[in-house]
C-alpha cells in the first residue's frame, strides 16, 4: 500500500517532443506528489511538486496532472530538449508506519533519452 | 557552499571490510536520510534522523549503523561488508518531519564496490 508504481521504465522522445511519464499509487493517505529529476553521477533534485486538492501545476515546460479519484499523476515535459535527458522519479509522501513522521516513497524511476 | 555533502565519492574495498561514509548539510534542516540505489536506480529510503533522533529504520541488516553526532552530520559506517552492498547512497535533508518531507535535498552519492 506504500508503493507507488512508475512507468514507463525507459522513453525515447524527439526534440521538441511531448515526454510524459505516469504514476499510479494505491495509498489514499498520500498528501504531497514531487517529481525528482536525477542526472546521470548526481543525486536526484526536487522538480515540481503537487497536492492532491489541485489538478493541475505548471512549471515552465514542466506539468504535473493529477486524477485524485483514478490514483494517478503524470508529468508532461513540453519541448522536450537533450538536456531534459535524465531519470525521473515521481514520489509521495505518507506517514511511516502509522508514526508521527512522514516519509517519502519512490516510484522505479523512467530514464528519459531526448534525442536531437 | 555545497548545501549537502558526502565523503567519500567512491569507495572500493573487499569483502569483510568496514567502512564508514560522511554526511553533512548546511541548510539548516532538522531532518537527515540515507538512501541506497541499486544498479537499476531503485532509491530506497534505509534510515531517517530527526534532531539527532531515529525515526525511520527501514528493514535494514544490522551491520548497517547509523550515527548523527548532531543535526547537520548523519553518518553511515557498514561492518563486514558484502558484494550486495554494492550501490551507491545517497545521503538527504528536509525540513521536518510532516509532509514537508517531500522537499528533499540529495547529496552527489557516494559509489560504493565491494569485490
Amino acid at each position: 500500500q506504500q508503493q507507488v508504481k512508475q512507468s514507463p521504465q525507459s522513453l525515447i522522445v524527439q526534440k521538441g517532443g511531448i515526454s510524459i511519464i505516469n504514476c499510479a499509487y494505491e495509498n489514499t493517505a498520500f498528501d504531497y506528489f514531487p517529481w525528482y529529476q536525477q542526472f546521470p553521477g548526481k543525486g536526484p533534485a526536487l522538480l515540481i511538486a503537487i497536492r492532491p486538492d489541485v489538478s493541475e501545476k505548471k512549471e515552465g515546460r514542466f506539468t504535473i496532472s493529477f486524477n485524485k479519484s483514478a490514483k494517478q499523476f503524470s508529468l508532461h515535459i513540453m519541448d522536450s530538449q537533450p538536456g531534459d535527458s535524465a531519470t525521473y522519479f515521481c514520489a509521495a509522501t505518507g506517514r511511516y508506519s502509522g508514526a508521527g513522521s512522514y516519509q517519502l516513497t519512490f516510484g522505479k524511476g523512467t530514464k528519459l533519452s531526448v534525442i536531437p | 557552499d555545497t548545501a549537502v555533502s558526502q565523503t567519500p565519492k567512491y569507495l572500493v574495498t573487499q569483502m569483510g571490510n568496514d567502512k564508514s561514509i560522511k554526511c553533512e548539510q548546511n541548510l539548516g534542516h532538522d531532518t537527515m536520510y540515507w538512501y541506497k540505489q541499486d544498479s537499476k536506480k531503485f532509491l530506497k529510503i534505509m534510515f531517517s534522523y530527526n534532531n539527532k533522533e531515529l525515526i525511520i529504520n527501514e528493514t535494514v541488516p544490522n551491520r548497517f549503523s547509523p550515527k548523527s553526532p548532531d543535526k547537520a552530520h548523519l553518518n553511515l559506517h557498514i561492518n563486514s561488508l558484502e558484494l550486495g552492498d554494492s550501490a551507491v547512497y545517497f545521503c538527504a535533508s528536509s525540513q521536518g518531519t510532516g509532509t514537508g518531507v517531500y522537499e528533499q535535498y540529495f547529496g552527489p552519492g557516494t559509489r560504493l564496490t565491494v569485490t
